[in-house]
């Protein structure tokens, strides 16, 4: 069964950095883009990043670019999202998702700017 | 990257049929065909409907279909359930290996 866990949320000072992890099980990690989405306290989807199997290849939407760093250890089945600079527009639930078709989803983990 | 742009509401009886539509631009719904569609109750995941404009992964009801027509992709729920109530969001590629959402449609089963 595949299962993604995010962890790593909590409240931050705007300025301040935060390390969101994914933790992967029952699908070989190693193979599959990751993507992060973001969804702000009562708004729509917003795709935030996207780092492609070996973690050779990344790419971030334009709000979060230079703030934001995605990461993955293949060995540990983890993907993770440095979040540096942080804004009060920052503020909601991250979720990871496996494959460019974001087939599976985590249950996303709360990340208060403030 | 500009959010697509999708009707806030949609409604439909039991068993009617209902569209949600997902307009973009040439830029990215008009150019791929890599079109998604999710389905979010409240306080859940998003769960995913549709890929690659028409596609229906396993496990998802055939009364879902999906289509693209230039720059406008569509969701169609035919039979409407109870269960069908949420949010359903699009997405598509917009290139450079970018992706954005549309604004999220509210589908209420009346």
């Amino acid at each position: 069964e595949v299962q993604l866990v995010e962890s790593g949320g909590g409240s931050v000072q705007p300025g301040g950095s935060l390390r969101l992890s994914c933790a992967a099980s029952g699908f070989t990690f190693s193979t599959y883009w990751m993507h992060w989405v973001r969804q702000a306290p009562g708004k729509g989807l917003v795709w935030v990043s996207r780092m492609n199997g070996d973690g050779t290849t990344t790419t971030y939407a334009d709000s979060v670019r230079g703030r934001f760093t995605i990461s993955r250890d293949n060995a540990k089945r983890t993907l993770y999202l440095q979040m540096n600079g942080l804004r009060d527009e920052d503020t909601a639930v991250y979720y990871c998702a496996r494959s460019d078709w974001r087939d599976y989803w985590g249950q996303g983990t709360l990340v208060t700017v403030s | 990257q500009s959010a697509l742009t999708q009707p806030p509401s949609a409604s439909g009886s039991p068993g009617q049929s209902v569209t949600i539509s997902c307009t973009g631009t040439s830029s990215d719904v008009g150019a791929y065909n890599y079109v998604c569609w999710y389905q979010q109750h409240p306080g859940k995941a998003p769960k995913l409907m549709m890929y690659e404009v028409t596609k229906r992964p396993s496990g998802v009801p055939d009364r879902f279909s999906g289509s693209k027509s230039g720059n406008t992709a569509s969701l169609t729920v035919s039979g409407l359930q109870a269960e069908d109530e949420a949010d359903y969001y699009c997405s598509s590629y917009a290139g450079s290996g970018t992706y954005v959402f549309g604004g999220g449609t509210k589908l209420t089963v009346l």
